[in-house]
C-alpha cells in the first residue's frame, strides 16, 4: 500500500531557532499533502493544505509567516518552524492524498514530536 | 464549521465488546473514516463510510446514519493490542476533520 515518510521522527531545537519537517510520498504522487498539529490527548487539528506548485492554504488562525510549507515536487512537502518557541512543541503529522484513490485516500507519516526548550 | 464529537474514554476487558459512538454536523460531507492510534504514533486507517448502513471488516465493523449525522466503531472480540485512541474523521472540501478521538482501554 501507500506508504508516507516523514522525518525526523523526534527533534528537540533551542527557542528562537527554525525546525524543518519533510514528508515523502514514496510509492505515488500526492499532488496534496497536509499538515496537522497534535496536542497530547487532543485532536488532529488541520494547520494547512499543500498543493504541488502551489501556495499553500492555511488554516484560520495558523501563522503562515511562522509556518512555512513548501510542495515542490510530487512527492515532497516541507513545513518549516520559524523562531520555534516553547508552545510550538507538539506532535506534527502529515498526510498525503493519492489522486484516483477513494477509500484509502489519505495516508500519514509517522509523525515528528518537536521539543522547544 | 465542523463538529465532531466522541466519548473521551471508554474501558472494557478482554473478549469483549465496545462501541464507540461519533456524532457530527459539517458543513460539506464526502464520507466519514474511522482511524486508531497508538500513543506517539500516526493514525492508521481503519474503515471508510459514505452510504448509509454498516461495514464489516473483521473484528471491527462501521456503521453510518447520514440523516442522522452519526456513526459508530464496534470492535469484536477485543484485544489487549487494542487499547488506542479510536478517531472520527469527516472529509468535507477534499480535507479531513477529526474528532477529538476516544481512548480505549481493555482490561485482561
Amino acid at each position: 500500500g501507500a506508504v508516507v515518510s516523514q522525518h525526523p521522527s523526534r527533534v528537540i531545537c533551542k527557542s528562537g531557532t527554525s525546525v524543518k519537517i519533510e514528508c515523502r510520498s514514496l510509492d505515488f504522487q500526492a499532488t496534496t499533502m497536509f499538515w496537522y498539529r497534535q496536542f497530547p490527548k487532543q485532536s488532529l487539528m488541520l494547520m494547512a493544505t499543500s498543493n504541488e506548485g502551489s501556495k499553500a492554504t492555511y488554516e484560520q488562525g495558523v501563522e503562515k509567516d511562522k509556518f512555512l510549507i513548501n510542495h515542490a515536487s510530487l512527492t515532497l512537502s516541507t513545513l518549516t518552524v520559524t523562531s520555534a518557541h516553547p508552545e510550538d512543541s507538539s506532535f506534527y503529522i502529515c498526510s498525503a492524498l493519492e489522486p484516483g484513490l477513494r477509500v484509502y485516500a489519505y495516508t500519514f507519516g509517522s509523525g515528528t514530536r518537536l521539543t522547544v526548550v | 464549521g465542523q463538529n465532531i464529537d466522541q466519548p473521551t474514554e471508554m474501558t472494557a476487558t478482554e473478549g469483549a465488546i465496545v462501541q464507540i459512538n461519533c456524532t457530527y454536523q459539517t458543513s460539506g460531507f464526502n464520507g466519514l473514516f474511522w482511524y486508531q492510534q497508538h500513543a506517539g504514533e500516526a493514525p492508521t486507517f481503519l474503515s471508510y463510510n459514505v452510504l448509509d448502513g454498516l461495514e464489516e471488516k473483521g473484528r471491527f465493523s462501521s456503521f453510518l446514519s447520514r440523516s442522522k449525522g452519526y456513526s459508530y466503531l464496534l470492535l469484536k472480540e477485543l484485544q489487549m493490542k487494542d487499547s488506542a485512541s479510536y478517531l472520527c474523521a469527516v472529509e468535507g472540501d477534499y480535507k479531513l476533520s477529526f474528532g477529538a478521538g476516544t481512548t480505549v482501554t481493555v482490561r485482561a
